[in-house]
């Protein structure tokens, strides 16, 4: 079965930096592009980066592009973003999502809520 | 940046009811790599359709998704309790992917 579990988030206050993981189990984990993908309290999904299985290729969204930085370790089935100088704006769940290989999100985890307060 | 507009933002319906879900782009999408997901509150994001037309595996055949270009559509045949959601459609162009913002389908 197909798992990814996202770790905790938590409260960062402005200006902050966070870490976030995703653990993959139950596939192949080094032979598919991941991604991370968001949404803000009342406000629809948005998609943040992908990496390509070798991290060899990696995309970002305007809005988190030079702030946030996407990272995977294939020896521990394991998907990173690195997320600085937060603002309330990042205050969302944030998701890491399975590429189908047909430009889509097969799976995806549970999620993990981030607050940028003070 | 390729936008996608979804329409309506609300779809007030019955159970047994057919649901016309809208989505359109402001560029053509390429390869017609548009997926259709739906969302409900406090879980994640389930994939329905890619390529526009492809139903995902399980997914069942009440819903169908269709079109191309800039104009694409998420039909739900006979909509059942457990359809009541928000849809986003999502589209991928090669260095970016975009989502539209959402049609939420209701219990009238």
């Amino acid at each position: 079965e197909v798992q990814l579990v996202e770790s905790e988030g938590g409260l960062v206050p402005p200006g902050g930096s966070l870490r976030l993981s995703c653990a993959a189990s139950g596939f192949r984990f080094s032979g598919y592009n991941m991604n991370w993908v968001r949404q803000a309290p009342g406000k629809g999904l948005e998609w943040l980066s992908q990496i390509a299985p070798t991290g060899d290729a990696i995309l970002y969204a305007a809005s988190v592009k030079g702030r946030f930085t996407v990272s995977r370790d294939n020896a521990k089935n394991s998907l990173f973003l690195q997320m600085n100088s937060l603002t309330a704006e990042d205050t969302a769940v944030y998701y890491c999502a399975r590429d189908s290989s047909r430009a889509s999100a097969d799976y995806w985890g549970q999620g993990t809520l981030v607050t940028v307060s003070s | 940046e390729n936008v996608l507009t979804q329409s309506p933002g609300t779809l007030s319906l019955s159970p047994g009811d057919r649901a016309t879900l809208s989505c359109r782009a402001s560029q053509s999408v390429i390869d017609s790599n548009l997926a259709w997901y739906q969302h409900k509150p406090g879980q994640a994001p389930r994939l329905l359709i890619h390529g526009a037309s492809s139903r995902a595996t399980g997914i069942p055949d009440r819903f169908s998704g269709s079109g191309s270009g800039t104009d694409f559509t998420l039909t739900i045949g006979r909509l059942e309790s457990e359809d009541f959601a928000v849809y986003y459609c999502q589209q991928a162009d090669g260095s970016t992917w975009t989502f539209g913002q959402g049609t939420k389908v209701e219990i009238k």
